[in-house]
């Protein structure tokens, strides 16, 4: 089974600051790893994607995260905060060719003006 | 844009009545998901269908919850009877074979 957990249920930073949200994952296997952002009730909508390849991986909306499997990581990055930034966001992973996601608990962004 | 269609997006029942949430996934996706968020916490998978069949229903409360798909399109999830502790985010998403998940925008249920 796949699981994965978020450090951090909330995180504030400034705008223009570095935002950093850290996920670990579990998986007997080599995972699919993906995050998302969600809006005050909206749904789910893709950052970024990790399946195969390239470990360094850029999304959108000028986010990043590296598959670091020695460290089972796969945190997300934003080097300049914008308010339109705030919002929750939610580490998931899945098994290889699978897309049926175990999602982790959430870290709510809040940027300061 | 194709997108995930869900109805309604707000819900309001009390409890012991029955509700039911609709989804239309984008044309095309063979695989439909339904999850559950609770308020606060990260969403969890219900049930899953290949087409018109159920491929994962383990974490879904069948003694209420029921979901069907039909003809392979669109699905309906159903609770009867709803339950104070129902109140969440229902989420319906789909994909292909080589695609992630596409989320709809969810059926925020209060029971009262």
């Amino acid at each position: 089974a796949q699981s994965v957990t978020q450090l951090g249920s909330h995180v504030s930073v400034s705008e223009g600051a570095l935002v950093l949200l850290r996920c670990n994952y579990s998986s007997s296997v080599p995972p699919y790893l993906f995050w998302y952002v969600q809006y005050p009730n909206q749904g789910l909508q893709l950052l970024l994607k990790y399946t195969t390849g390239a470990t360094l991986v850029k999304g959108i909306n000028g986010f990043e995260a590296e598959f670091k499997k020695s460290e089972t990581s796969f945190h997300l990055t934003k080097p300049s905060a914008h308010m339109s930034d705030a919002a929750e966001y939610f580490c998931a992973v899945s098994l290889p060719g699978d897309y049926k996601l175990s999602f982790g608990a959430g870290t709510t962004v809040t940027v300061r003006a | 844009e194709a997108e995930v269609a869900q109805s309604p997006r707000y819900k309001i029942t009390e409890k012991s009545q029955a509700v039911a949430f609709w989804c239309d996934p984008i044309s095309g996706h063979a695989t439909l998901y339904w999850y559950r968020q609770i308020l606060g916490q990260g969403p969890e998978l219900l049930v899953q269908f290949q087409d018109e069949s159920v491929v994962d229903d383990s974490q879904l409360p069948k003694d209420r919850f029921s979901a069907e798909r039909l003809k392979g399109v669109d699905s309906t999830l159903k609770i009867q009877p709803a339950e104070l502790g129902d109140s969440a985010m229902y989420l319906c998403a789909s994909s292909t074979m080589n695609t992630e998940a596409f989320f709809g925008q969810g059926t925020r249920l209060t029971v009262v």
